[in-house]
């Protein structure tokens, strides 16, 4: 069955970048589904944070769009976040999912990885 | 930008009973693109509904899913233990671009 798998730093300074790689196994990244990543910051909800196409085409938060960047390396079956001048506001479980459909009718997110914990902190 | 408010904020009811969850879109939304999560601590968000209605994959039929406009109900029929976690809605506005509401505490009584 698919399966994500979060990677990266547990640990970013303040003003830095936090980078996180998604990997793909049990199916391929270019099967028509906009790839996303969502987060949650300790005992608080979810916030979706973008979500990127087999070609690379992203779609983003508003409201994070000026520090976000998703990319996409098809031939490794990942996909990955970037996210600059990290505050200690982006501490965060940082969750990347698969939608339940294919293209733009994409609905909600059907598979999620387990997530990975980012702190930002000196 | 649609807005979603989930009441209550904290439910208590015991095993066996009927659950009803409530989210309230502002403003209201034409597409029914709701969708519902149930999250445990330290997992991650499992889907159970999506198109307001729809269950995912797996989904027992004791959760169900419906309304329109602007008030989307998750109702779980006779709750079971495990049933008891925070759930989420969500909006899906059709071109990528989803909101998730603030959650709603589903505990044992």
């Amino acid at each position: 069955q698919v399966q994500l798998q979060e990677s990266g730093p547990g640990l970013v300074k303040p003003s830095e970048t936090l980078s996180l790689t998604c990997t793909i196994s049990g199916s391929f990244i270019n099967t028509g589904y906009f790839w996303g990543w969502i987060r949650q910051p300790p005992g608080k909800g979810l916030e979706w944070i973008g979500s990127i196409y087999h070609n690379g085409r992203t779609f983003n938060n508003p409201s994070l769009e000026s520090r976000v960047s998703i990319s996409v390396d098809t031939s490794k079956n990942q996909f990955s976040l970037n996210l600059t001048s990290v505050t200690a506001a982006d501490t965060a479980v940082y969750f990347c999912a698969r939608p339940v459909v294919r293209g733009l009718a994409a609905r909600a997110f059907e598979i999620w990885g387990q997530g990975a914990m980012v702190t930002v902190s000196s | 930008e649609i807005v979603l408010t989930q009441s209550p904020g904290t439910l208590s009811l015991s095993p066996g009973e009927r659950a009803t969850l409530s989210c309230r879109a502002s403003p209201s939304v034409s597409n029914n693109y709701i969708a519902w999560y149930q999250q445990k601590p330290g997992q991650a968000p499992r889907l159970l509904i999506y198109g307001a209605s729809s269950r995912a994959t797996g989904i027992p039929d004791r959760f169900s899913g419906s309304g329109s406009g602007t008030d989307f109900t998750l109702t779980i029929s006779r709750l079971e233990p495990e049933d008891f976690a925070v759930f989420y809605c969500q909006h899906y506005d059709g071109s990528l671009k989803y909101t998730f509401g603030q959650g709603t505490k589903l505990e044992i009584k």
